[in-house]
């Protein structure tokens, strides 16, 4: 198993550039989440999903869209790239909504 | 104030020594997740608990869900440990957000 990749692991954005970050899962969960993780603040939710075709918003969802068409991917995408998405981002899945969590090795963004 | 505080924010130990890594909470929660990160590195959970008490070779993690706190201690320190703790509660019910801690960076010294 190659557990939770997440790709790419660094990108560079210009201002109003969209993008998606990959997430993928081979461990059949039903569980995956996206988190934000910045400087002096703990990790943030941006959006998670409890199975194929449902999604939620987390505490920081604003310019971010996720779905899930398949049990094994959640992308997220960036619609208009902002400063303030400057950030590492992590995606995490768990067998079971309340399960142990397994996270990818993260994504570091840079928007310009 | 926020709803998980972890204590100390920073500790530096020298290889050997016993650690502790204190978790406070101020909502119910269902269980209770301490997380690891190697600096530039990814996230590996730990021990998830809701009771008691969870031993994972040096790693040991308590909870005490009436004082709404929890510990994580490494016995015989390595260098090796050093990473920042991340605790993150799970408030239960219908709730499927985790409310995480700011994190403890343990610097290990030989």
């Amino acid at each position: 198993n190659a557990g939770v990749t997440q790709t790419p692991k660094f990108q560079v954005l210009k201002t109003g550039q969209s993008m998606t970050l990959q997430c993928a899962q081979d461990m059949n969960h039903e569980y995956m989440s996206w988190y934000r993780q910045d400087p002096g603040m703990g990790l943030r939710l941006i959006h998670y999903s409890v199975g194929a075709g449902i999604t939620d918003q987390g505490e920081v969802p604003n310019g971010y869209n996720v779905s899930r068409s398949t049990t094994e991917d959640f992308p997220l995408r960036l619609l208009s790239a902002a400063p303030s998405q400057t950030s590492v981002y992590f995606c995490a899945s768990s067998y079971r909504v309340k399960g142990e969590l397994f996270f990818g090795e993260g994504s570091r963004l840079t928007v310009l | 104030k926020n709803e998980v505080e972890q204590s100390p924010q920073n500790l530096t130990a020298q290889e050997g020594e016993f650690i502790t890594i204190n978790c406070s909470y101020s909502v119910g929660i269902s269980a209770l997740h301490w997380l690891q990160q190697h600096p530039g590195g990814g996230i590996v959970s730990l021990f998830m608990l809701s009771s008691g008490k969870k031993k994972h070779g040096r790693l040991i993690a308590t909870i005490n869900i009436q004082e709404k706190h929890s510990s994580l201690h490494i016995t015989a320190s390595h260098p090796r440990d050093s990473a920042v703790y991340i605790c993150a509660v799970d408030r239960g019910g219908s709730n499927y957000k985790l409310t995480f801690g700011k994190g403890t960076l343990l610097t290990v010294n030989p």
